[in-house]
């Protein structure tokens, strides 16, 4: 069954400190995996896209990387800013299907 | 450019009743997506649409309906509301098929009493 994973489920930061998130999926075949940061009553908003051959993307201050042999993600938040309190959904796409499977997302807060 | 627009922003219907959201993607995208996303089941794949036609479908019952315009603008209607069916229903727009990008509207909030 396709799956994705996130952990933790919520997470509680001091602003300036790094942080990172994960994500394990079992979907297959594997297409793309995406972050999305999604803030409270808004849509997500995508971070980084990476397909199989990608280890690493950045995006500012978020870096994602790609294991796909173990089928592991992760997002690393560096110098955390207040702006970055949101939920952090992990979406991955199968090549044999046009449908996304989400994770059902890390809730970050940074506190000053 | 312009964004994906969902609209209304806002809605409260009573059990029973029946709501159409629209959503009108970014222009020159073909595709069109709608997802549930509720507090404890994370985003719920409902539908896609693509040049009109339906390509793909979620496992939402049978009163969860969609269509397509020829200007690619999307409605969904849900039919005899339940509670449970309170939530953010976001619609999600992209140039093809759902391996590319897809930019995200603000979502419609519905609550249903």
């Amino acid at each position: 069954k396709n799956q994705v994973e996130q952990s933790p489920q919520s997470l509680i930061i001091l602003e300036g400190k790094n942080c990172t998130l994960q994500c394990n999926y079992t979907v297959s075949p594997f297409s793309n995996l995406r972050w999305y940061k999604q803030d409270t009553g808004r849509g997500p908003v995508s971070l980084t896209i990476m397909t199989f051959s990608e280890n690493t993307k950045s995006n500012g201050r978020y870096t994602a990387t790609l294991d796909a042999d173990t089928k592991q993600s992760s997002l690393h938040i560096t110098a955390s800013q207040l702006s970055d309190s949101a939920s952090y959904i992990c979406v991955v796409s199968a090549s044999n299907t046009d449908k996304l499977i989400f994770g059902t997302g890390t809730r970050l807060q940074v506190f000053p | 450019k312009a964004g994906v627009t969902q609209t209304p922003r806002y809605l409260i219907k009573t059990r029973g009743q029946q709501v159409t959201l629209s959503c009108s993607p970014i222009s020159g995208h073909r595709s069109v997506s709608w997802y549930q996303q509720t507090p404890g089941q994370g985003l719920q794949f409902l539908f896609e649409y693509f040049s009109e036609t339906q390509r793909n479908k979620g496992n939402f019952p049978g009163r969860f309906s969609g269509r397509q315009f020829s200007n690619s603008r999307s409605e969904m209607n849900v039919s005899t509301l339940e509670l449970g069916d309170s939530a953010l229903y976001l619609c999600a727009s992209s140039t093809g098929p759902t391996n590319t990008e897809a930019f995200f509207g603000q979502g419609t909030r519905l609550t249903v009493v």
